[in-house]
C-alpha cells in the first residue's frame, strides 16, 4: 500500500545537539510538506518542497533545514538554534502544484527536549 | 499572506447537527480544504471547496462562500466518534507561484451523550 512514513514516533534531544526526522513516501507525489504542531494549537508550515532539488521557506523556518535529493524523500533537520523545538511534527504530500489535491499525512515524529 | 479564523472549542450533543465556521483572508485563494483529527494522531482528509455552495458526503457537508471568504462544515447525527479537532486549511497560489497550504488552529469538538 502507498503512503507516508515517518521515523521515529519518538525522538528526543539534548541541548545544543541536530537532530533529523525522517519522512519518505511511496507516493509518486512531487509536493512534500514539514508542519508543526504545538498542544491545542493548528498545524504551522515549516517548509515545503514541490519538486526535487528546491524548496522553499514556510512560515516558521528558522533553526530548521531541509533537503530534497530525491522524490519520495524529505527530511527535516532540527537544529540547536531552534530553542523550542518540543512539538509534534507532521510531514505531509501530495500530487503537485498543478492539482488542488488534498495531502496526505504520515503518523508523526513526536519530538522532546532532554 | 494568509489568515484563517475558527472558534477554539465547541461542544455538542450526540445526535444533533453541529456547524463549525471558519473565515479566511487569502492571496491567490484556490478553494478550502477541512480536515479531521484525532487527538495525537495525523489529520485526515474530509473535503474541498473550490466553487460556490454546499458539497455533501453522508453525515458531513461543507460549504464556501468566496465572496465573503467564509467556510463552515456541518455534522449531522453527531456519533461520539466525531470528537475531534477539525481543522480548516486554505490552499493559495500566492504570485502565481506554488501551491502553498495554511491551516487554522483548529476547532476542537466535543461530542457529549
Amino acid at each position: 500500500d502507498g503512503g507516508i512514513t515517518q521515523s521515529p514516533k519518538y525522538l528526543f534531544r539534548k541541548e545544543g545537539q541536530n537532530v533529523t526526522l525522517s519522512c519518505e513516501q511511496n507516493l509518486n507525489h512531487d509536493a512534500m510538506y514539514w508542519y508543526r504542531q504545538d498542544p491545542g494549537q493548528g498545524l504551522r508550515l515549516i517548509y515545503y518542497s514541490q519538486i526535487v532539488n528546491d524548496f522553499q521557506k514556510g512560515d516558521i523556518a528558522e533553526g530548521y533545514s531541509v533537503s530534497r535529493e530525491k522524490k519520495e524523500s524529505f527530511p527535516l533537520t532540527v537544529t540547536s538554534a531552534q530553542k523550542n523545538p518540543t512539538a509534534f511534527y507532521l510531514c505531509a504530500s501530495n500530487p503537485g502544484a498543478m492539482g488542488n489535491q488534498p495531502q496526505h499525512f504520515g503518523d508523526g515524529t513526536r519530538l522532546s527536549i532532554l | 499572506g494568509q489568515n484563517i479564523d475558527q472558534p477554539t472549542e465547541m461542544t455538542a450533543t450526540e445526535g444533533a447537527i453541529v456547524q463549525i465556521n471558519c473565515t479566511y483572508q487569502t492571496s491567490g485563494f484556490n478553494g478550502l480544504f477541512w480536515y479531521q483529527q484525532h487527538a495525537g494522531e495525523a489529520p485526515t482528509f474530509l473535503s474541498y471547496n473550490v466553487l460556490d455552495g454546499l458539497e455533501e458526503k453522508g453525515r458531513f457537508s461543507s460549504f464556501l462562500s468566496r465572496s465573503k471568504g467564509y467556510s463552515y462544515l456541518l455534522l449531522k447525527e453527531l456519533q461520539m466518534k466525531d470528537s475531534a479537532s477539525y481543522l480548516c486549511a486554505g490552499d493559495a497560489r500566492p504570485s502565481g507561484g506554488y501551491q502553498k497550504v495554511t491551516f487554522g488552529t483548529g476547532t476542537k469538538l466535543q461530542v457529549i451523550p
